[in-house]
């Protein structure tokens, strides 16, 4: 069964402390890793899409990057702006057109 | 860019009443997906459509039916509504081949 966890559960930040999130998943083969970002209320918001071992992206203050059995949300500098919950997400090789499957979420607060 | 439109965005109804979520994905999207993610959870899969055709099916209550008509919008049909229902719904997109999916703003439904 594929299962995502994501650490910390919150995190909270001082304006221009730059900090990491983590994403940790099992899958039986990885078609892609999905990077959101959620404010209250609202639909996620798509950020990136990983599909290999190796691979980064990068977007403003965020960068994504992804290893055999992780990824990381890198954020530098960050911005009360950017305070939301982000969530990972990942889709197995073998399914069709299954649905995501998500973590919890970490919800990151950053103060001014 | 055109986004995912879902109506209404708001919706207060009794117990045991009925409801309808509405889903206009992006244009030339062909998969639509239907999530339900209650307070501080993460979302969770309920049913999705690819060429209107059922896809997949997660943890849809029976009292929950849906379908994708040919003009690709979809519909979420609630019946017999209960407390615990109440929660925000989203339905999300995805094009060919299915891959990244894109969110709407969500229905927030409320059963009293």
């Amino acid at each position: 069964e594929d299962q995502v966890t994501q650490s910390p559960e919150a995190l909270r930040l001082q304006e221009g402390e730059s900090s990491s999130l983590n994403c940790s998943y099992t899958v039986s083969g990885l078609r892609g890793l999905f990077w959101y970002r959620q404010d209250p209320g609202k639909g996620p918001e798509f950020l990136f899409t990983l599909y290999s071992a190796g691979e980064e992206k990068e977007k403003e203050r965020l960068k994504a990057t992804l290893t055999k059995k992780e990824s990381f949300l890198h954020i530098t500098a960050p911005k009360p702006e950017d305070s939301a919950t982000y969530l990972c997400a990942v889709r197995d090789l073998n399914s069709g057109n299954t649905p995501l499957v998500f973590g919890k979420g970490t919800r990151l607060s950053v103060i001014a | 860019a055109a986004g995912v439109i879902q109506s209404p965005r708001h919706l207060i109804k009794e117990k045991r009443e009925t409801a309808t979520l509405k889903c206009y994905p992006i244009p030339r999207h062909d998969t639509v997906y239907w999530y339900q993610q209650g307070p501080g959870q993460d979302p969770q899969f309920l049913i999705s459509f690819y060429e209107k055709m059922q896809s997949d099916k997660g943890s849809i209550p029976d009292r929950f039916s849906a379908q994708q008509f040919s003009d690709y919008h979809s519909e979420l049909n609630m019946s017999s509504l209960e407390l615990g229902d109440s929660a925000l719904y989203f339905c999300a997109s995805s094009p060919p081949p299915p891959d990244t999916q894109y969110f709407g703003p969500g229905t927030r439904l409320t059963v009293l």
